[in-house]
């Protein structure tokens, strides 16, 4: 069973469009985040949430919105594409407090913008 | 910020040395550490963490080092094989919040 998946994988898009990158996870933790990988491998976290709290970091432009239909899944949701995004985002999960902080990573989807 | 002008860091060893990644971290109020490996199109991977309590962590073929004096993270791969070829980073997480934060990662090749 996969523990954190994330749909698309792949996703290309005009400059401008809007669109939707979805996690799901099955491991029953409370908190998630999204991160960007730029093409140099840089890991920049961008939010983590749980259901008590959104944690924005300050350099994500406001076009990145998370959306959480419920504790398993986080959705980022990204408006008036530029050619900048291009990179590969990451949506993670955890349950701080277990022993471990440790993340649990998805697959990435490759976003690319044209 | 971005890695802009940045390059990922390489090492290449050969199948059956030990293999050491260093990672500097930045913020003496860090008190959790991990590794991570990422393979090519997958996801980051948990390797082994360490308490900023500990100086030293042992797993399976892995250790990880910390000294705090100078705020240096090291990862000792023995027996390296070809399937531990990947890019690996470290990652350190402090107080409010307990963000992570990724350091730039290190490209590790082995040859067969």
């Amino acid at each position: 069973d996969t523990a954190v998946s994330q749909t698309p994988k792949y996703l290309v898009t005009q400059m401008g469009n809007d669109k939707s990158i979805k996690c799901e996870q099955n491991l029953g933790h409370d908190t998630m985040y999204w991160y960007k990988q730029d093409s140099k491998k840089f890991l920049k976290i961008m939010f983590s949430y749980n259901n008590k709290e959104l944690i924005i970091n300050e350099t994500v432009p406001n076009r990145f919105s998370p959306k959480s239909p419920d504790k398993a899944h986080l959705n980022l949701h990204i408006n008036s594409l530029e050619l900048g995004d291009s990179a590969v985002y990451f949506c993670a999960s955890s349950q701080p407090g277990v022993g471990t902080d440790t993340q649990y990573f998805g697959p990435g989807t490759r976003l690319t913008v044209l | 910020g971005e890695s802009v002008g940045l390059h990922l860091p390489t090492l290449s060893v050969q199948e059956g040395d030990n293999s050491i990644i260093n990672c500097a971290y930045s913020n003496s109020a860090s008190d959790y550490f991990i590794w991570y490996k990422q393979e090519s199109g997958k996801g980051p991977q948990f390797i082994i963490d360490i308490r900023s309590n500990m100086d030293k962590r042992q797993g399976q073929r892995v250790t990880v080092l910390l000294n705090k004096t100078v705020k240096h993270l090291s990862l000792q791969i023995a027996a390296t094989q070809p399937g531990d070829s990947a890019v690996y980073f470290c990652a350190e997480a402090h107080p409010p919040g307990n963000q992570f934060y990724f350091g730039t990662g290190t490209s590790l090749t082995v040859i067969p």
